[in-house]
């Protein structure tokens, strides 16, 4: 456990409404980011960060924007949710000496 | 764009038999990384081998790379019903600093009691 929260663990919102979800690390780790689980896609990446206030584009970031005033926080939002931003959203941390992610418990999002 | 592709899609075996899964990737990368996933949990890392190794161990865990072929292998020996999991490759492509690893879709293992 590297100490990831995610918040909040399942959310079911309805289209067109604002939705924002916290990742909060405990680790102070530099480099956080935001994947997207669907079945027959695998992960995708969102968007990330390497610093405060410095974030950049994933391969699927259309739709979701994302802010990190702190260290120990990343919020990945919707602005206006749809149905096809329905999914399991993992928030992870990258380890720089075992070199490796390790991965917050997931956010089951519905948008109905 | 997906970096890995997995093979097989899905794989069932009995308990006590060893279990293979392939992983292909497209471009030059760092190092690739293998991950499990229980179902409803988030991944676990499980091994990392360089782009200049050709195989690594870690306990029941073997994985292989080969960069000619651009394709690694993670096999598991003597499965246990407690390695039912989903598997991904994930491969790091590090442009100084920041790494962006890229991950594959995944194989569905069942062992079977």
């Amino acid at each position: 456990d590297a100490g990831i929260t995610q918040s909040p663990r399942h959310k079911v919102t309805e289209t067109g409404t604002p939705v924002t979800l916290r990742c909060h690390q405990t680790e102070n780790h530099r480099y956080m980011y935001w994947y997207r689980q669907d079945p027959g896609h695998g992960l995708r990446l969102i968007h990330y960060s390497y610093g405060v206030k410095d974030t950049d584009k994933g391969e699927v970031s259309d739709g979701y924007s994302v802010s990190r005033s702190k260290t120990e926080d990343f919020l990945l939002t919707l602005e206006s949710a749809t149905s096809s931003q329905t999914s399991v959203y993992f928030c992870a941390i990258w380890d720089g000496l075992w070199e490796k992610l390790f991965f917050g418990s997931g956010t089951q999002l519905s948008v109905l | 764009s997906q970096q890995g592709e997995e093979d097989p899609q899905a794989l069932s075996i009995q308990e006590g038999e060893n279990a293979t899964m392939n992983c292909s990737y497209k471009t030059s990368i760092n190092n690739l990384q293998w991950y499990r996933q229980n179902s409803g949990r988030g991944l676990v890392h499980l091994i990392l081998i360089r782009s200049n190794e050709r195989e690594k161990h870690s306990g029941r865990l073997r994985v292989t790379l080969d960069t000619s072929k651009k394709s690694s292998s993670l096999l598991i020996t003597a499965s246990r019903a407690a390695d039912t999991a989903s598997y991904f490759c994930a491969t790091d492509s590090r442009t100084g600093a920041n790494s962006k690893l890229t991950f594959g879709k995944g194989i569905t293992l069942s062992v079977r009691p």
